[in-house]
């Protein structure tokens, strides 16, 4: 399809373990950004790529969590040891980045549970 | 970015017009008004956006008053699948401020 695809749907592990969530981009977008959507809240920012750079990450809530990106494209979130409290959605978004208002393309979201 | 103000909640009958009102008194000139809307268990979907004028594409319209301190979203004619959450959002043209930050929102309940 057209639009952003994220894997896997769905993810249930044990506290502990690592996770890689992936995020395929609209093609041609070249900006792209990771948020994370608890039950019941709003979105939580984590970080924003340009291109296969990360000029803020900002919203990376610890050192367990890292992103990169590679060929402008595929984007992988990694989480280290996760705890209960990283339970949540997890959205990629991207956009064209010619202008700040470009609008922001979703995929439908990887839904993590940590038993 | 400038606050926004929208209603908790609405319903509209299938087939007829809902209209999301969202108030942003606290706009400045150089932030655009974007609707993006959330089904239960989807991503966020994006609508529609403004800056001055009006504006309709296949899904919407967005009126924005004169004075810009309000907008307000018509679907034109609601179905069932029109349910969501819809939010309301001023963004700030700023190179540097890319993400979206969703309040409360509007949840529409569209009636058969």
């Amino acid at each position: 399809g057209a639009g952003v695809s994220q894997s896997p749907s769905n993810k249930v592990t044990e506290k502990g373990k690592d996770v890689e969530l992936r995020c395929d981009p609209i093609s041609g977008h070249t900006a792209l950004y990771w948020y994370r959507q608890r039950l019941g809240q709003g979105l939580e920012f984590l970080i924003y790529f340009q291109g296969n750079s990360a000029p803020d990450k900002s919203g990376l809530p610890s050192d367990r969590f890292s992103a990169e990106r590679t060929g402008e494209s595929v984007s992988t979130l990694t989480i280290q040891r996760t705890q209960q409290e990283d339970s949540a959605v997890y959205l990629c978004a991207s956009s064209w980045a010619t202008g700040v208002e470009q609008p922001q393309h979703f995929g439908d979201g990887t839904r993590l549970s940590i038993l | 970015d400038a606050k926004t103000t929208q209603p908790t909640s609405m319903d509209c009958a299938e087939g007829r017009a809902a209209n999301l009102p969202c108030n942003h008194s606290t706009i400045s000139g150089n932030e655009y008004v974007y609707w993006y809307r959330q089904i239960h268990s989807q991503g966020p979907q994006y609508i529609i956006h403004g800056l001055k004028n009006n504006e309709t594409n296949e899904m919407a319209s967005l009126i924005i008053t004169e004075d810009r301190k309000s907008s307000t979203l018509i679907l034109p004619h609601a179905t069932l699948r029109d349910t969501a959450v819809y939010y309301c959002i001023v963004r700030f043209m700023d190179t540097g401020r890319r993400a979206l930050t969703f309040g409360s929102g509007t949840r529409l309940q569209v009636q058969p």
